[in-house]
């Protein structure tokens, strides 16, 4: 069975510090990997997704994130934080299988800048 | 339509009582989620619909909930003798699958239905 862990409830930055925000998973085979992104009174929105190739992908908002396999780890990082940067961030995964395999999300961290 | 649009945005039901929460996905989209979201926590997965499958409700957490997708569009999600536990955001996304290798997908969510069970 596939799961996915994010094992900070919230993560406290000042702004213009580097962010990381931490997932692991678990899945048979080569895992399709996402971030989604919830800010205060919003909707899920997408960020970014790693399905194979490099393992750093780049998504929205100068967000980044680094796929290993070794460490079966997601992390989300982002050079220099903003307030605006202040929200509830999902990892996501999904095996691989067919189109029969469903999205599975962490337990969500919120993440704090502070100015 | 632009977006998946979800009904009600808000629902006070009393205890025991059945509601009805809809979802109509982005034309198209082949693959429609329903998760739930109690107090701003995370996303528990309740059941996946895609295309004429057979729906994974492994999610669904009792025999009180069910859901159905009609025409591989719109979708209902039907919760009987609601409970207070029941209270939650509960969050339809769908996604386009393309081809056999179909895991590569953006889900789209919608704003959600907050049902609250006095």
């Amino acid at each position: 069975a596939q799961s996915v862990a994010q094992p900070e409830d919230q993560v406290n930055v000042a702004e213009g510090n580097p962010l990381t925000v931490k997932c692991t998973y678990s899945v048979s085979g080569n895992p399709y990997l996402f971030w989604y992104v919830q800010y205060p009174n919003r909707g899920l929105q997408f960020l970014l997704k790693y399905i194979t190739g490099d393992n750093l992908v780049k998504g929205s908002y100068g967000f980044e994130a680094e796929f290993n396999k070794s460490q079966t780890s997601f992390h989300l990082k982002k050079p220099s934080a903003l307030v605006s940067d202040s929200a509830l961030y999902f990892c996501a995964v999904r095996a691989p299988y067919s189109s029969a395999s469903k999205i599975i999300f962490g337990s969500g961290t919120r993440l704090s800048i502070r100015p | 339509g632009a977006g998946v649009s979800q009904s009600p945005s808000n629902k006070v039901t009393e205890k025991g009582k059945d509601v009805e929460l809809r979802c109509d996905p982005i034309s198209g989209h082949t693959a429609l989620y329903w998760y739930r979201q109690s107090l701003g926590q995370g996303l528990e997965f309740l059941i996946y619909f895609q295309g004429n499958s057979a729906p994974d409700k492994s999610g669904l957490p009792s025999d009180r909930f069910s859901a159905e997708r009609t025409g591989g569009s719109v979708s209902t999600l039907t919760i009987q003798r609601t409970q207070q536990e029941d209270s939650a955001v509960y969050l339809c996304a769908s996604s386009l699958v393309i081809g056999g290798s179909s895991g590569a997908n953006v889900l789209t969510f919608g704003a959600g239905s907050r049902l609250t069970v006095l």
